[in-house]
């Protein structure tokens, strides 16, 4: 009964090398969201859809695309891995524009 | 003018105590004002919010009071208990429409230490 679920929990890779995390809810809401979370703990949005379509495209470098293939799903492909992208990577979702729900992330070491 | 900041950083209370976080804001187009709680290794939740046209919201221990003329909310925990012990964040999103459609503005967080 998992309401917003992300795969993998843990990633760790080498610079230079591409990755994907994927997420998915069962929650029935029309937006998702990818926030990251650094080392001092700082949330801050990446990218948000709404109906499979690209809402906030925050300054994120062109690295990083996010492709939605159904309300259900939004997952994350990094290019070019770098030291500085090692986070915690959230995916929340909500129905109403305000009351999201978060998934329990996904950590990425980039080494 | 998008920042929303958060204070103290670190708070430890005693058992049974009160747990007082405070956030301030600049833009007053803000009107959703919600607080998550975040366990370690797990996402943030959302524990409680509130909208600008309120000056206060309780929810079993948990307390937001907001005030709009000085642009700041705070969390009150009332008995505080050691499994309260989380960071806590406090946040601010713009009405739906535009490129802010949801996006919420985080604090950069609190400590909350409650010592049995």
């Amino acid at each position: 009964d998992t309401a917003v679920s992300q795969t993998p929990k843990y990633l760790v890779t080498q610079m230079g090398n591409d990755k994907s995390i994927k997420c998915e809810q069962n929650l029935g809401h029309d937006t998702m969201y990818w926030y990251k979370q650094d080392s001092k703990k700082f949330l801050k949005i990446m990218f948000s859809y709404n109906n499979k379509e690209l809402i906030i495209n925050e300054t994120v470098p062109n690295r990083f695309s996010p492709k939605s293939p159904d309300k259900a799903h939004l997952n994350l492909h990094i290019n070019s891995l770098e030291l500085g992208d090692s986070a915690v990577y959230f995916c929340a979702s909500s129905r109403a524009y305000n009351e999201q729900f978060f998934g329990p992330g996904t950590r990425l070491t980039v080494l | 003018q998008q920042q929303v900041k958060q204070s103290p950083q670190s708070l430890i209370v005693q058992k049974g105590g009160i747990s007082i976080i405070n956030c301030a804001y600049e833009n007053t187009a803000f009107d959703y004002f919600p607080w998550y709680q975040q366990f370690p290794g797990k996402g943030p939740a959302l524990l409680i919010a509130i909208r600008p046209d309120v000056s206060e919201k309780k929810e079993g221990r948990f307390t937001i009071s907001f005030n709009k003329s000085a642009k700041q909310f705070s969390l009150h925990i009332m008995d505080s208990q050691p499994g309260d012990s989380a960071t806590y964040f406090c946040a601010a999103s713009l009405p739906p429409g535009g490129t802010s459609y949801g996006k919420l503005t985080f604090g950069q967080g609190t400590i909350l230490t409650v010592h049995p």
